[in-house]
């Protein structure tokens, strides 16, 4: 049981590059849910998705981009990324209220 | 999270036992989580209280008071594996899906 699978793991990216992560889980988990984590800052929501293809904005947003086609897979774009976007992003899944949360293992981007 | 307090950062010694505190502020409470991150990994789930009291899981126990919008992390038997951050999460807006996490505690282990 592969749980939530995050790809890349490591991205360097320049200045207005574009790029996709890519979130996959494999629990039937209706809710899923991008975050980055920064040093002091813990861990904020970017946008989170409550099924097939629905998604809504969270806590910071601005410069993001998702898409919940299926049911498994979330995708997270950056259309022009910014040296602000250094950080490391977390996918994850739950199954609906007082459910624990699974994470997928991270992808550390760094924009030059 | 701005209405999510915890302590930075803590030290204890193998063996003993530790108490981290989070202290939270919401205007729609649905129940608080603890998650255990070691560094460079993925948070993991350890407890989840709704209602008040402690609940207890082998060494951890999670302890809330929803009138004082306060909860604590007790580990006990403290072994060197349990340095990580330890991060308090709850929903604090109207829904469910916003979920606020605190900054997290770094706790640090000592021989």
């Amino acid at each position: 049981n592969a749980g939530v699978t995050q790809t890349p793991k490591f991205r360097v990216l320049k200045t207005g590059q574009s790029m996709t992560l890519l979130c996959a889980q494999d629990m039937n988990h209706e809710y899923m849910y991008w975050y980055r984590q920064d040093p002091g800052m813990g861990l904020r929501l970017i946008h989170y998705s409550v099924g097939e293809g629905t998604t809504a904005k969270g806590e910071v947003p601005d410069g993001y981009n998702v898409s919940r086609l299926k049911k498994q897979n979330f995708l997270l774009g950056l259309e022009s990324a910014a040296p602000s976007q250094t950080s490391v992003y977390f996918c994850a899944s739950d199954g609906g209220m007082n459910t624990e949360a699974f994470f997928g293992q991270g992808t550390r981007l760094t924009v030059v | 999270g701005q209405n999510i307090d915890q302590p930075t950062e803590m030290t204890a010694t193998e063996g003993a036992i530790v108490q981290i505190n989070c202290t939270y502020q919401t205007s729609g409470f649905n129940g608080l989580f603890w998650y255990q991150q070691h560094a460079g990994e993925a948070p993991t789930f350890l407890s989840y209280n709704v209602l008040d009291g402690l609940e207890e899981k082998g060494r951890f126990s999670s302890f809330l008071s929803r009138s004082k919008g306060y909860s604590y992390l007790l580990l006990k038997e403290l072994q060197m594996k349990d340095s990580a951050s330890y991060l308090c999460a709850a929903p604090l807006k109207e829904g469910y899906q916003k979920v606020t996490f605190g900054t997290g505690t770094k706790l640090q282990v000592i021989p």
